[in-house]
């Protein structure tokens, strides 16, 4: 069973958009995250929940909004899509989130933007 | 502030010699310091991770790496490339109250036959 799971994992729209990408995750942790991967491999956090609040939430235009239904999911929607919002979107989870765990990542959604 | 430094974008080597990649690292914390691989179209998975136990750290698929507080480094070794460690490498160091990453740009291995 893949342990973080990700949907879509290929995402091409239009700008102006608005699109939204799925995770799950079946290790029981507690702690979910977003991070993007840009066309330079360069990757950064966007957002953390635990346990279904919010705890870490970069400077992100605020088209992006988060939402943690239960532990086990963290979705990501994306409002009026730009061009330069094509990245790889990665979720990631860990235990507790503290700051020696390991996090485990998803496959990736690969988001190209018209 | 937490910050990682990757020396070399592209590495490559032939397959059989030393793999080396370089991380060096800036924390205002004691630093919890994590390396990474990704294949191709994937994800990353964790090679190895350093929490202030033993400073050398082994990982797996032969990986270890030494953390060393007065070079502020954590660089990865591999005694003896394969073809199948060809990948994209990133160093990360976490900081803060929260398990909050902070990547380095990564390092592209080549590894020639």
């Amino acid at each position: 069973d893949t342990a973080v799971s990700q949907t879509p994992k290929y995402l091409v729209t239009q700008m102006g958009n608005d699109k939204s990408i799925k995770c799950e995750q079946n290790l029981g942790h507690d702690t979910m995250y977003w991070y993007k991967q840009d066309s330079k491999k360069f990757l950064k956090i966007m957002f953390s929940y635990n346990n279904k609040e919010l705890i870490i939430n970069e400077t992100v235009p605020n088209r992006f909004s988060p939402k943690s239904p239960d532990k086990a999911h963290l979705n990501l929607h994306i409002n009026s899509l730009e061009l330069g919002d094509s990245a790889v979107y990665f979720c990631a989870s860990s235990q507790d989130g503290t700051r020696w765990e390991t996090q485990y990542f998803g496959p990736g959604t690969r988001l190209l933007v018209l | 502030a937490q910050s990682v430094t990757q020396l070399g974008s592209h590495v490559s080597v032939s397959e059989g010699a030393l793999v080396l990649l370089r991380c060096n690292y800036s924390s205002s914390v004691p630093p919890y310091l994590f390396w990474y691989v990704q294949y191709p179209n994937q994800g990353l998975q964790l090679l190895l991770k350093y929490t202030s136990a033993a400073t050398l750290v082994k990982g797996i698929n032969g990986f270890e790496a030494e953390f060393k507080k007065s070079e502020t480094s954590f660089h990865l070794t591999k005694p003896s490339a394969h073809m199948s460690d060809a990948a994209e490498y990133f160093c990360a160091v976490t900081g803060g109250n929260f398990n909050k990453f902070y990547f380095g740009s990564g390092t592209k291995l080549n590894v020639k036959p």
